[in-house]
């Protein structure tokens, strides 16, 4: 069965801290890893797609890079806009749209 | 409007109601989604659907009824709901070609008296 777990469960940090946030996973095969980013009372919304280990994707402060067993979500130098809950997911290589999350990081900004 | 819209943002309902939610998608894709969000657990998907067809049903009881009449509009019809169903419905829409990328509406907040 897939499984994605993310730590830390929450995070406070102070505006300029940078930091980074975790994803283990275990996939039968993977066919991608995707990052969003959800704020209270919304739907989730998109950020980044992974598909092989060692590669990285980058937008303003944030870099998610991806290795065999987990992915990690750098945030340099955040503001408080950055306060969000980041979801962590992934798709299975033989399985079909299924998207398999983990519960999250929500991570707090402090100015 | 624009991206993902679903209606209502907020829903009470008793035990013994029939009620739906609505979703349209304004961005040309071909795949949409039903997921369910409650406190501390992941998103779970529902139902999928593919240039109209269901694809997938995760298992979810038929008190829960999807209907998706084209590729841009899907429905959940609820009746008879226990309370441990109040939780954020998600709907959101893809290319089949990204399933990962999907795209949210903002929800329905469902709760079950």
């Amino acid at each position: 069965e897939d499984q994605v777990t993310q730590s830390p469960e929450a995070l406070r940090l102070q505006e300029g801290e940078s930091s980074s946030l975790n994803c283990s996973y275990t996939v039968s095969g993977l066919r991608g890893l995707f990052w969003y980013r959800q704020d209270p009372g919304k739907g989730p919304e998109f950020l980044f797609t992974l598909y092989s280990a060692g590669e990285e994707k980058e937008k303003e402060r944030l870099k998610a890079t991806l290795t065999k067993k987990e992915s990690f979500l750098h945030i340099t130098a955040p503001k408080p806009e950055d306060s969000a809950t980041y979801l962590c997911a992934v798709q299975a290589d033989f399985g079909n749209e299924k998207l398999t999350f983990g519960t999250g990081t929500r991570l707090t900004i402090i100015p | 409007e624009t991206g993902v819209t679903q209606t209502p943002r907020h829903l009470v309902m008793g035990m013994t109601n029939k009620k739906s939610l609505k979703c349209e998608q304004h961005l040309g894709h071909n795949a949409m989604y039903w997921y369910k969000q409650s406190a501390k657990k992941p998103l779970e998907l529902m139902f999928v659907y593919n240039f109209k067809e269901q694809t997938e049903n995760n298992s979810v009881p038929s008190r829960f009824s999807p209907e998706c009449p084209n590729s841009s509009h899907l429905f959940l019809h609820l009746h008879t709901l226990q309370p441990e169903d109040s939780a954020l419905y998600l709907c959101a829409s893809s290319q089949i070609t990204v399933p990962g990328e999907l795209f949210f509406g903002e929800g329905s907040r469902l709760t079950v008296l």
